[in-house]
């Protein structure tokens, strides 16, 4: 099962409280993304981490929002204190190299829902 | 802020007809790649243009990328149910990639 996987699939959580969702990206890829996907609308960009350079947080909506890679593995983004309008599904993606030949393999998602 | 506008938004077909999905921006991109996304899955890669004036064929998929890299279109032949989707395009820049709001495809048997 080499693919992209995430986790948890669905939370559901109260206004206020803080979440953490993880992504296991594909072996041996060096590049990682986090998206977001509101409900009708395309992917939203939020981090991008390139092996051990400094990641690209341009995209995060908040200083709530943060995410860590562990080297070239798992990444976890973390919600501080979440609102309503944070629920979306999360997707993550890896990818092995950068050009424009670029395919990034998403993963399946986290629907975050935000009461 | 780099975007794509598709159109149409919502695409609602018989199966065995034709139908074009339209992916336009005022930027110029280095590639534009095309995803395929189903209800609970990610996105997944269709097909990637670079060149301007390419022309891909993928099966019954014909993608199309701009003479000026700016706008791409997506056409299917004879669509069948498992057309069925939301169609995203994404423009390339360095490392990023900027996508469309998707059309909802939707083949009828």
């Amino acid at each position: 099962g080499a693919g992209v996987s995430q986790s948890p699939s669905n939370k559901v959580t109260e206004k206020g409280k803080d979440v953490e969702l993880r992504c296991d990206p594909i072996s041996g890829h060096t590049a990682l993304y986090w998206y977001r996907q509101r409900l009708g609308q395309g992917l939203e960009f939020l981090i991008y981490f390139q092996g051990n350079s400094a990641p690209d947080k341009s995209g995060l909506p908040s200083d709530r929002f943060s995410a860590e890679r562990t080297g070239e593995s798992v990444s976890t983004l973390t919600i501080q204190r979440t609102q309503q309008e944070d629920s979306a599904v999360y997707l993550c993606a890896s990818s092995l190299a950068v050009g424009p030949y670029n395919e990034q393999f998403f993963g399946p998602g986290t629907r975050l829902t935000v009461l | 802020t780099q975007l794509l506008e598709q159109s149409p938004q919502f695409l609602s077909i018989q199966e065995g007809e034709n139908l074009t999905v339209y992916c336009n921006s005022s930027s110029v991109f280095s590639s534009l790649q095309w995803y395929r996304q189903e209800p609970g899955e990610g996105p997944v890669l269709l097909v990637t243009v670079v060149t301007g004036g390419e022309v891909k064929k993928l099966k019954r998929l014909t993608f199309q990328f701009g003479d000026a890299r700016k706008d791409s279109s997506l056409h299917i032949t004879a669509a069948q149910p498992g057309d069925t989707g939301l169609y995203l395009c994404a423009g390339a820049y360095d490392y990023k990639l900027s996508f469309g709001a998707g059309t909802t495809v939707t083949v009828r048997a």
